[in-house]
Parts: structure tokens; C-alpha cells; sequence
């Protein structure tokens, strides 16, 4: 099955930016949706259609889309911040729905 | 609003069907999922379901043994789960999609989950 990979922790000192990555073959050719999870809570959706934010979801959080890799950005990190990141797409050679192992965002 | 019900502990090889109240939106205009996460694990998509109920496919893992469906005349989204391994423990969330069909789409919002265990 298609496997979109991300590195399992990201480490950033309060202020600082934050860069998560997501590689995989089809990134190039489909929309990359980004979702934060907050520990014990739902995820919620911070970028979708590669770059776009949903209303609600600070400007702080961006997203970019270079070759195969997508990359979350997360401009002046707070506290709050810290959290697990997934990526995700459609693969559409299996119309299966697939997301990144996650990455953990730790706020030093 | 999204809300999940009836996730509890079954035997292996039992049955369980998970349900999702939904408000706030026309539920028939939209696609629906369920999304899982094993204790300390990652996300996996389940199932998904078109807003008329007609067309839904379903995670490799599952096939076979889950059935999605959907009463748009009850707002209500349903998991019908059989021959259930240790392996399906995990938190089950709903969650809608932005189009009535079930292609190229993200996942928003989200439910708050419910717990099923597997477990002897």
C-alpha cells in the first residue's frame, strides 16, 4: 500500500519555526491535507489543498509542496503548538484515503 | 457536531456497531468516514460513504468484515463490525468530507471518538 513517510519528531525552541515533512511518489500529482492532534483530543484539520487554511487556523501555519515532499510550516512556535502532525491524500490507484506516520512537535 | 456511540470491550471474533450523530449540516450532501487509531498509534482510514449511500469503499484491513452505511433521513452514520481481532482496538472517529462524493478530499471535522477494545 502507498506510504507517505514523515519524521517522527520535530524539536523547536518557543519562537523559533517549525518544519514538518511528508514524502511519498504521488505528492506531486494529489492535494496534501495537514491535521494536528493535541494529546487525548480529535484531530483537526490546519492546512488543506497543499496551502490553504481553514478559517479558525492561525497564519502561523502554512503549507508548502516541492517535488515529492510536502512541508507543514509553523512560523514563531508557542507552547500550545505541541502536538502530533499528520499528513494525508487520496491515492487515487486505490481510492484509499492514506495518512503519514505522524510527527510529534515537541516545544522546548 | 459529530457524535460517536458504542464503542465498548467485545471478545475476539465478536461484533460491534458503532454509530455517529451528526448535526449542525444537510448530512446528505456529504461524504462521511470513519478514521481509527490504535492506543499510541497513528491514523488509519476505515471507510467512506458517498452522501447518498450509494457508492463506499473500505481499508484493505477491514474489507470483508466492516460495513459502512448511512440513514440520511436520521442524520445518523453507522459501522457494523464483525470478526473483530485484537488488532481493531483502537479509538473509531467520524468524520465529514467537503463533497458529496468520495474522491479527492479531506477530512473536517471530526468527532471525538469512541473506544473499542478486542480483548479475551
Amino acid at each position: 500500500s502507498y506510504v507517505l513517510t514523515q519524521p517522527p519528531a520535530v524539536s523547536v525552541a518557543p519562537g523559533k519555526p517549525a518544519r514538518i515533512t511528508c514524502g511519498g511518489n504521488k505528492i506531486g500529482s494529489e492535494s496534501v491535507h495537514w491535521y494536528q492532534q493535541r494529546p487525548g483530543q480529535a484531530p483537526v484539520l490546519v492546512v488543506f489543498d497543499d496551502s490553504d487554511r481553514p478559517s479558525g487556523i492561525p497564519e502561523r501555519f502554512s503549507g508548502s509542496k516541492f517535488g515529492k515532499t510536502a512541508t507543514l510550516t509553523i512560523t514563531r512556535v508557542e507552547a500550545g503548538d505541541e502536538a502530533d502532525y499528520y499528513c494525508q491524500l487520496w491515492d487515487t490507484t486505490t481510492d484509499h484515503w492514506v495518512f503519514g506516520g505522524g510527527t510529534k512537535l515537541t516545544v522546548l | 457536531q459529530l457524535l460517536e456511540s458504542g464503542g465498548s470491550l467485545v471478545q475476539p471474533g465478536g461484533s460491534l456497531r458503532l454509530s455517529c450523530a451528526v448535526s449542525g449540516f444537510t448530512f446528505s450532501d456529504f461524504a462521511m468516514s470513519w478514521v481509527r487509531q490504535a492506543p499510541g498509534k497513528g491514523l488509519e482510514w476505515v471507510s467512506i460513504i458517498s452522501g447518498s449511500g450509494a457508492t463506499a469503499y473500505y481499508a484493505d484491513s477491514v474489507k470483508g468484515r466492516f460495513t459502512i452505511s448511512r440513514d440520511n433521513s436520521k442524520n445518523t452514520l453507522s459501522l457494523q463490525m464483525t470478526s473483530l481481532r485484537p488488532e481493531d482496538t483502537a479509538v473509531y472517529y467520524c468524520a465529514k468530507h467537503r463533497r458529496s462524493a468520495p474522491v479527492d478530499d479531506y477530512f473536517d471535522p471530526w468527532g471525538q471518538g469512541t473506544l473499542v477494545t478486542v480483548s479475551s
